[in-house]
């Protein structure tokens, strides 16, 4: 099947600074990809779906001045979270959709903030 | 607005056993729905996916139906193994979005 990956798997870092999250489609192009976020315990929510040269569409709730989100190519989306907050902790999985309409989902990073 | 509920939220078996995971959704408009397994502080290994239009895909010991009319889907995973041990997602894909049920958590005992 295909492959997406994210980089990096877990990352700490101290608030108030930010930290960008990548997600790339390994051997697909993805116009479509989408960020989710997961709780403890929880559900995964989903934050944003961002769309290949244009802005992402962010889910009501969601800062999109927080939470950052570009798709620069076919293969490549970044989440960067701004001014970070230890409530921002939490489990972020990535998800690019073929063509066909799979959706297939990278391994998550973990963001610890402290 | 599509809600996702899975039953039972835990479930512990001896291993060998057969089990059946379930799913149901609100919304019958559906594009497709996902299994996952989700291993603890890992991301979502996608098991099976089944179209709109099916009713069920089978890999190894496991066996996913759908029932759009109704709002279900099941998994049957058969001769458990503690392998086998991990959090279940269900995933209906609507025609805008993606939404998640909250999971069964198995524990398949040795």
């Amino acid at each position: 099947g295909a492959v997406v990956s994210q980089h990096p798997s877990r990352v700490i870092c101290k608030s108030g600074t930010s930290v960008k999250i990548e997600c790339r489609s390994l051997d697909f192009q993805a116009t479509t990809m989408f960020w989710y976020r997961q709780f403890p315990k929880k559900s995964l929510m989903l934050m944003a779906t961002s769309n290949e040269g244009s802005k992402a569409t962010y889910e009501q709730g969601v800062e999109k001045d927080k939470f950052l989100i570009n798709h620069a190519s076919l293969t490549l989306s970044t989440l960067t979270v701004t001014s970070a907050h230890p409530e921002d902790s939490s489990f972020y999985i990535c998800s690019a959709r073929t063509d066909g309409g799979e959706q297939y989902f990278g391994p998550g990073t973990r963001l610890t903030v402290t | 607005k599509q809600e996702v509920t899975q039953i039972p939220a835990a479930l512990s078996v001896p291993e060998g056993e057969n089990l059946v995971l379930n799913c149901s959704f609100t919304d019958s408009a559906i594009y497709n729905l996902q299994w996952f397994r989700q291993d603890p502080g890992k991301g979502l290994t996608s098991l099976l996916l089944i179209q709109s239009s099916q009713r069920e895909q089978t890999s190894g010991r496991l066996n996913a139906s759908l029932d759009k009319s109704s709002g279900r889907s099941t998994l049957y995973i058969a001769a458990s193994q503690p392998g086998d041990s991990a959090t279940y997602l269900c995933a209906v894909r609507g025609y805008q979005k993606v939404t998640f049920g909250t999971g069964t958590k198995l524990q398949v005992i040795p």
